[in-house]
């Protein structure tokens, strides 16, 4: 049972333009929600969060947006660069259940030049 | 400051056979993940420790799989009779606490191939 799912296993972006990245939970107990981004041959690092008292949480060039009714949060980037090229993963945790992360199985984005 | 190290950073063993796999948390963590990643796959959660508490295992496939952390800091994970389907990036991150309050640093993984 997937309680969080990324259903586009890929998305391919120009350069300059808006990337979209979608993350549908099923644990209505999820209370905060990450962004994580991936290298190859790398661990995953840290991008953004959002609580779930919040619907939009803002840095520079990336904002995660919430929303709780449907179980879904995006993640936007722009503009894009070819640097952003990554695995891209959503994560959930439930603060009153432990302390670990529910994980997605990613999306890869290529941003083209 | 050091990051999350882990070593191997790769390796290779045959099936029915034991390995260990080490990770060396961010000083001052006090809170320890294992996490694998099969190929193809997301980031499937294995074992946490916090600080004295007992570790929550709720997460290990199997009793062929067994973690420890020794005075709070350094992790060893151990696969014992190792199959192929325990083929995967094995994953160690820490953070200062709580997932709402401190974000999880992950090292970059040990790649294990069973053959």
């Amino acid at each position: 049972d997937q309680q969080v799912k990324q259903n586009s296993p890929s998305l391919s972006v120009q350069e300059g333009r808006i990337s979209i990245l979608n993350c549908d939970y099923t644990n209505s107990m999820f209370d905060y929600f990450l962004w994580y981004k991936k290298y190859p041959a790398e661990g995953p690092t840290f991008l953004i969060s959002i609580s779930s008292i919040k619907d939009k949480n803002e840095d520079g060039r990336f904002t995660v947006f919430l929303n709780k009714s449907a179980k879904h949060l995006s993640l936007h980037i722009v503009p894009s660069q070819p640097g952003d090229s990554a695995v891209y993963f959503c994560a959930a945790s439930d603060n009153n259940a432990g302390n670990m992360l529910t994980f997605g199985g990613g999306t890869r984005l290529m941003v083209k030049p | 400051g050091a990051g999350v190290s882990q070593s191997p950073s790769n390796k290779v063993t045959e099936k029915g056979k034991d390995v260990e796999l080490r990770c060396d948390p961010i000083s001052g963590h006090t809170a320890l993940y294992w996490y694998r990643q099969s190929l193809g796959q997301g980031l499937e959660f294995l074992i946490y420790f916090q600080g004295n508490s007992a570790p929550d295992k709720s997460g290990l496939p199997s009793d062929r799989f067994s973690a420890e952390r020794t005075g709070g800091s350094v992790s060893t994970l151990t696969i014992q009779r190792t199959q192929q389907e325990d083929s995967a990036v094995y994953l160690c991150a820490s953070s200062l606490g709580t997932v709402g309050i401190s974000p999880l640093h992950f090292g970059n993984g040990t790649r294990l191939t069973v053959t």
